[in-house]
């Protein structure tokens, strides 16, 4: 079944770190690009970072440079997100999410349910 | 980085209804363009991709159209499965980063 699931989600006070894992299975993991994308409690989708297939590339959202580190693991198809120096503004469900490109247009085919990531004292 | 906007941000409308979504780009993007449906509690669902190309199994009813700035989402005949909010995204394999417009949400009149 190809699937993605996250986990690591919970709360955290400010200034903490938490880490997100997302295990991928039913594909060919080290084929793909990787994201997480993250969605504020009633707000909309909000990108934060993406890591290349093969793990030579990485870039982040402004909101989280500096703070989060994507990384990858191909040979137990995992995907990481460690958030360090949380905000609350930082208070989401956090999603692991596929690329796919196809005709020079990247899109994502494949999210996982998301995990809820919660910053309060 | 590109921006995207979307409109209008909700609109109400009756199972049978045709809906139609914009969304515009700060800069033109092509047809590097993918509309996403989300229902509530749920993770995103690809739609389009390529402002015009069909996900394999979403419903016929659903088209996208547009390049370069100005995009629009169709939904020919709104069933009531249809009733959620849906996002669009700028596209760019260029480009690592990766917008989203503010989203649509379309609700029962």
């Amino acid at each position: 079944q190809v699937q993605l699931v996250e986990s690591g989600g919970g709360v955290a006070q400010p200034g903490r770190s938490l880490r997100l894992s997302c295990a991928a299975s039913g594909f060919t993991f080290r084929n793909y690009g990787m994201h997480w994308v993250r969605q504020a409690p009633g707000k909309g989708l909000e990108w934060v970072a993406v890591i290349w297939y093969d793990g030579s590339k990485k870039y982040y959202a402004d909101s989280v440079k500096g703070r989060f580190t994507i990384s990858r693991d191909n040979s137990k198809n995992t995907l990481d997100l460690q958030m360090n120096s949380l905000r609350a503004d930082d208070t989401a469900v956090y999603y692991c999410v596929r690329d796919v490109v196809n005709s020079g247009c990247r899109y994502f085919d494949l999210w996982g349910r998301g995990t809820l990531v919660t910053v309060s004292s | 980085d590109i921006q995207m906007t979307q409109s209008p941000s909700s609109v109400s409308a009756s199972v049978g209804d045709r809906v139609t979504i914009t969304c515009r780009a700060t800069q033109g993007i092509r047809s590097w363009l993918a509309w996403y449906q989300q229902k509530p509690g749920k993770a995103p669902k690809l739609l389009i991709y390529a402002a015009s190309s069909l996900q394999s199994g979403v419903p016929s009813r659903f088209s996208g159209s547009g390049s370069g700035t100005d995009f629009t989402l169709t939904i020919s005949s709104l069933q009531a499965e249809d009733f959620a909010t849906y996002y669009c995204q700028q596209a760019n394999s260029l480009s690592p980063v990766l917008t989203f417009g503010g989203g649509t949400k379309v609700e029962i009149k």
